[in-house]
């Protein structure tokens, strides 16, 4: 069974510098999808990043980018500059090939908070 | 990517009443999602709904509880029936693929009194 893991609840960092967020992921498949998502208070889901699992290229989005390393099964978000706005829950998934359809499977989530 | 529509964004409902939660999507899309959130959790999938097709309902989820309908490629509805307090949650509709990224409406918080 596919699970998504991220293991650090809640973190802060301070307006202007660099967090990275963690997600760890357990798949047999051999081609995947991984993305990150963010949630802020108004609960609108908004899709921050993908990574397509044979592209060994990180994927980058402005501030945004991940750091997929693929044998150790890890797909963490770095956020550079991090702004106030930046301030959300971040949801990391991985899209499940089942049955002829597909599903995204997120994990708890990791609530940042960006101080001023 | 897919604009999505939902509506209502909340409502107050009865114990024991149904309400149906509907999605608009900009554009043509194969497979439409339902998921549910609890207040500061993740989502769970409820049901992914297929145009032409029966929906298939995650583990947990039934279709007498959660009816679902896909009448074309831009629009699914979800209906939550005979609820109970413990129904009281955010949902969401969501479209899209792996390749464009999938796309969620803005929730509907329900609270069943």
């Amino acid at each position: 069974a596919q699970t998504v893991t991220q293991s650090q609840p809640e973190m802060s960092v301070q307006e202007a510098e660099t967090v990275t967020l963690s997600c760890t992921y357990d798949t047999s498949e051999s081609n995947y999808y991984l993305f990150w998502y963010k949630q802020p208070p108004s609960r609108q889901m908004i899709l921050v990043i993908r990574q397509e699992a044979y592209k060994q290229q990180n994927a980058t989005e402005n501030r945004f980018s991940v750091n997929f390393q693929k044998a150790a099964k890890s797909f963490s978000l770095k956020i550079s500059d991090s702004q106030l706005g930046d301030t959300a829950m971040y949801f990391c998934a991985f899209m499940k090939q089942q049955g002829g359809s597909e599903k995204l499977v997120f994990g708890k989530g990791t609530k940042l908070t960006v101080n001023p | 990517s897919a604009v999505i529509s939902q509506k209502p964004s909340r409502d107050i409902c009865q114990r024991g009443t149904s309400l149906t939660i509907q999605c608009q999507v900009d554009s043509q899309v194969t497979m439409m999602f339902w998921y549910r959130q609890q207040p500061g959790q993740s989502l769970t999938l409820i049901a992914t709904a297929n145009q032409g097709s029966e929906a298939t309902y995650e583990s947990g989820f039934v279709i007498d509880k959660f009816p679902i309908s896909r009448p074309n490629l831009t629009f699914s509805t979800l209906t939550v029936s005979n609820m109970s307090p413990e129904d009281s949650s955010i949902y969401l509709c969501s479209a899209g693929d792996r390749i464009d990224g999938y796309t969620f409406g803005s929730g509907t918080r329900l609270t069943v009194v």
